[in-house]
């Protein structure tokens, strides 16, 4: 495997279930992050870990709830969404969030995992 | 007023000709630039980043940083009909740990 990996590629959930999104990347980096996208609206960033520390919280919604056990590995939790939040989850990751080289910040991202709630 | 903004378009160039791709921002502390592109049910790939004043060239493509007038530009030459793609631009915000993305502007090279 290489780069960032996103499972499940789709998911259709109804509004009471739990349900979780999983990334890995197998860069060596050491921030990853979750990103919505939505039709016609720019990318929302809505969390950031740095060294498995979470470093932004964008107000998401406490139905999305974010885990990092270690520096390859990224979940997000999802529980009683709306179906407002159905959209495309983009995991990234970087080589250092913190860092202000330019080269430390560039995204890779992963394929996505598209929701649907129904 | 937003953080990033670009041009949604969408803009439609004819193949040969120079796209040219337009990005403001807010954050007149931003030190970091980045163009992404983005294909139809694709996920976003690099093309490149900027952080110093001027124009960096990386075969077709030419990226042009003023940070006095807070602005920054793509430029691709002889354009393809493979460069059709959504095009999005991201600044580092200063002291922040994130990318802040503009909604994307849409280009489409016509044979």
């Amino acid at each position: 495997e290489t780069g960032v990996t996103q499972t499940p590629r789709h998911l259709v959930m109804g509004m009471t279930n739990k349900k979780s999104l999983k990334c890995e990347q197998h860069l060596g980096h050491n921030a990853m992050y979750w990103y919505k996208q939505s039709a016609k609206k720019p990318l929302e960033l809505m969390f950031v870990y740095n060294f498995k520390e979470q470093t932004e919280n964008n107000s998401v919604p406490s139905r999305f709830s974010p885990e990092c056990p270690n520096s390859s590995h990224l979940f997000l939790h999802l529980h009683t969404l709306q179906p407002e939040d159905s959209a495309l989850y983009l995991c990234a990751s970087s080589q250092d969030g913190a860092s202000g080289a330019s080269g430390a910040n560039v995204l890779t991202f992963g394929a996505g995992s598209r929701l649907t709630v129904l | 007023q937003k953080e990033v903004e670009q041009n949604s378009g969408p803009l439609s160039v004819p193949e040969g000709a120079i796209a040219s791709l337009n990005c403001t921002y807010s954050d007149r502390g931003s030190q970091s630039f980045f163009w992404y592109r983005q294909y139809s049910g694709k996920s976003p790939e690099l093309i490149m980043f900027i952080y110093s004043n001027g124009d960096k060239e990386d075969g077709r493509f030419t990226a042009q940083l003023n940070k006095a007038s807070q602005y920054v530009s793509l430029l691709i030459r002889d354009s393809q009909p493979s460069d059709s793609a959504t095009y999005l631009c991201a600044v580092k915000i200063q002291g922040a740990q994130k990318l802040v993305f503009g909604q994307g502007t849409r280009l489409t090279i016509n044979p």
